[in-house]
């Protein structure tokens, strides 16, 4: 069976300080992907990134950056510089493949609440 | 690209009647829909996967009788929440698989409508 833990239930920052979100994984799948949403307190879910399992490598896109390591089957996320408007809920997720890539389940983690301060 | 919108947003209703919550994927083709409830401060629960023209295939404990889901066409699915009860207030999201019609890789990645409040008096 899948699962997502994020151990982080909330954290609290002061704004320009980096912070690391953690998501570790389980799964018995050697093809899955993993993802990353956001969830501002409107209540819709962003979609941030997706990784597959094949695809170790770090990516970065502006302040936010990822880091997968299958090794210790997490895939953390980093946001630097924080503003306040990266306020929200931060969910991982992981589904497997699946047959043709449809009906895949997206396993979420409980999420963690970062609020960033002024 | 990728735009997942829901309708309505909110509804408030009284115990006993039907509700239905429209799921539409405004810029792409969704062969399957998801649906999900989230309640205060917790994660999200998948209720049902949807598929075009076929039934719905349910998660456990989720009555189907009670949640009934739609997926008519490529762009459109919708949950009627049925004789609503107070417990069934709740935050429903749905999302759309993004891997048909679109390419960039979109595949294998479910976009989130805004997601409908239900409030049951």
């Amino acid at each position: 069976a899948q699962k997502v833990t994020q151990a982080q239930t909330e954290i609290s920052v002061v704004e320009k300080e980096d912070v690391t979100l953690d998501c570790v994984y389980e799964t018995r799948d050697t093809t899955y992907y993993l993802f990353w949403y956001k969830q501002p307190p409107s209540g819709e879910l962003v979609f941030l990134i997706r990784r597959n399992s094949f695809d170790e490598q770090n990516e970065i896109s502006g302040r936010y950056s990822w880091n997968f390591q299958k090794s210790t089957s997490s895939f953390n996320f980093t946001i630097t510089a924080s503003q306040v408007v990266d306020s929200a809920v931060y969910f991982c997720a992981l589904s497997e493949a699946g047959s043709g890539g449809s009906n895949y389940k997206l396993t979420f983690g409980k999420g963690t609440l970062l609020t960033v301060n002024p | 690209g990728a735009v997942v919108s829901q309708h309505p947003s909110w509804v408030i209703c009284k115990s006993g009647t039907s509700v239905k919550i429209e799921c539409r994927s405004l810029d792409f083709q969704a062969t399957t829909m998801f649906w999900y409830r989230q309640f205060p401060k917790q994660s999200l629960m998948l209720m049902a996967t949807s598929n075009e023209g076929s039934k719905a295939t349910y998660e456990q404990g989720v009555e189907k009788d009670k949640f009934l889901i739609n997926h008519a066409s490529l762009t459109l699915s919708t949950l009627t929440v049925t004789s609503a009860h107070p417990e069934d207030s709740s935050f429903y999201i749905c999302s759309a698989d993004g891997q048909g019609g679109l390419a960039g890789g979109l595949g294998e990645t479910q976009y989130f409508g805004p997601g409908t409040r239900l409030l049951v008096l």
